[in-house]
């Protein structure tokens, strides 16, 4: 299977704890996006990189959150002392250059105790 | 910024029968639209798209209409089955294809044998 993976796919963590996920998009695509997704809600988008660049944040991606594309590939996304607020689906999606649609992975659902 | 909604936000049909769900943006510089459908513990899988110089595309049981002036398009499935099942999202981005998507908040569909 060639599509876009996520690690881990659930994360239960405590309060003001660190965690972090990962993401792997399908071979070839340059743009990497990242979306949350609460319960009932649609996706929001949270930020994107083409290629290992990080284009645009959203204002919903507060200073406790963090992403990189080190080397244009996989990506990560770190939240810092995570709130019970925080508990959401994350959600990874990656396209082709010029044109190309967004195709997601499966999330990572994280819960904040 | 943009805003999209989508109505109903359930749906209950007869196997064989037809959906349609609808949603209107805000921004009329939103030049994509795609529709994703989203399974329990699945990450969103994109089923059609269009563009905003197409008025109409098909893809075997599943039309999608855009109509600019009023700012609103429509998914159509036709002979439904239990399979089709499941949460659609629509979607809006003004920067085409490689933009951040807006999400409605989803429509539940089931299909009822």
């Amino acid at each position: 299977d060639t599509g876009v993976s996520q690690d881990p796919r659930h994360k239960i963590t405590k309060r003001g704890q660190n965690v972090t996920f990962r993401c792997d998009p399908i071979s070839e695509h340059n743009r990497l996006y990242w979306y949350r997704q609460t319960l009932g809600q649609g996706p929001e988008f949270l930020t994107y990189f083409q290629n290992e660049a990080q284009l645009e944040k959203s204002r919903l991606l507060s200073d406790r959150f963090s992403a990189e594309r080190p080397k244009g590939s996989f990506s990560t996304l770190e939240i810092q002392r995570t709130e019970q607020g925080d508990s959401a689906m994350y959600l990874c999606a990656s396209s082709f250059p010029h044109r190309g649609a967004q195709y997601f992975g499966p999330g990572t659902r994280l819960t904040v105790l | 910024g943009e805003n999209v909604e989508q109505h109903p936000s359930t749906l209950s049909v007869q196997e064989g029968d037809s959906a349609v769900i609808k949603c209107t943006y805000s921004d009329s510089a939103s030049n994509y639209f795609p529709w994703y459908k989203q399974e329990l513990g699945k990450g969103p899988q994109l089923i059609i798209d269009i563009r905003s110089n197409v008025g109409e595309k098909k893809d075997q049981r599943i039309a999608v209409t855009l109509n600019k002036t009023a700012k609103h398009f429509s998914l159509h499935i036709t002979e439904t089955q239990p399979e089709d099942s499941a949460v659609y999202f629509c979607a809006a981005s003004y920067q085409g294809s490689q933009g951040n998507l807006i999400f409605g908040k989803g429509t539940k569909l089931s299909v009822k044998p």
